[in-house]
């Protein structure tokens, strides 16, 4: 059963800096998707990733796909308020069906 | 264009009732996805429909049904509701492509008393 799992699951930092967030997978995958949730609202999609060393930029945001490691990494450079929301990583995998399993999220906030 | 509706956006039902949720996909997408999204958790898979079929199925009982319509529309039957099924429940649609990039809707949110 394929497992996601993020970390840090809840991220507080100061407006101006960055960090980043990790996210692993417990099998072989297809892609890898990056989503924002502001509360209350529904999911936008940030990013899709196909392969190994695939890197996308947009923005503040930074994700990248190790598919060898099976790790993601979503990277926040110089951190605004406005980025403060809740990031999932998300795994395709294709079985006989196409199944997205989510990571369980990480709550960031970022203080001015 | 328009994209992913559902409805209604909010519902309110007692334990034992049946509730049906609708959603629309973006026009030209034809598998439709059905989560459930309990409040501080990532969605969690419940169907997966592409042209008219059900390719993929979460591990939810079988209260839990759905169709596609000709149009790719797409409806989510819970039956004999439980508090637990208080949640969010997302639709998303997509095109199946290289990237499967799904668009999710706004949501429906289930309250169960």
């Amino acid at each position: 059963e394929l497992k996601v799992e993020q970390n840090p699951l809840f991220l507080s930092m100061q407006e101006g800096k960055n960090y980043t967030i990790y996210c692993n997978y417990s099998t072989t995958s297809d892609r890898l998707y990056w989503y924002r949730q502001d509360p209350g609202k529904s999911l936008e999609s940030l990013f899709v990733l196909l392969s190994n060393g695939a890197v996308k930029q947009e923005g503040r945001l930074m994700a990248s796909l190790d598919t060898k490691a099976r790790l993601s990494t979503l990277h926040i450079t110089a951190a605004v308020h406005d980025l403060s929301a809740t990031y999932f990583c998300a795994v395709d995998m294709k079985t006989s069906y196409d199944k997205v399993i989510f990571g369980p999220g990480t709550s960031l906030s970022v203080i001015p | 264009d328009a994209g992913v509706t559902q409805s209604p956006t909010h519902l309110i039902k007692t334990r034992g009732q049946h509730v049906t949720l609708r959603c629309s996909p973006i026009s030209g997408h034809k598998s439709v996805s059905w989560y459930q999204q309990v409040l501080g958790q990532g969605p969690q898979f419940i169907f997966q429909y592409y042209e008219k079929e059900e390719r993929g199925r979460g591990n939810f009982p079988d209260r839990f049904s759905a169709r596609q319509f000709p149009n790719y529309s797409s409806e989510l039957n819970v039956n004999a509701l439980l508090l637990g099924d208080s949640a969010l429940y997302l639709c998303a649609s997509s095109t199946r492509g290289r990237y499967n990039e799904q668009f999710f809707g706004p949501g429906t949110r289930l309250t169960v008393l």
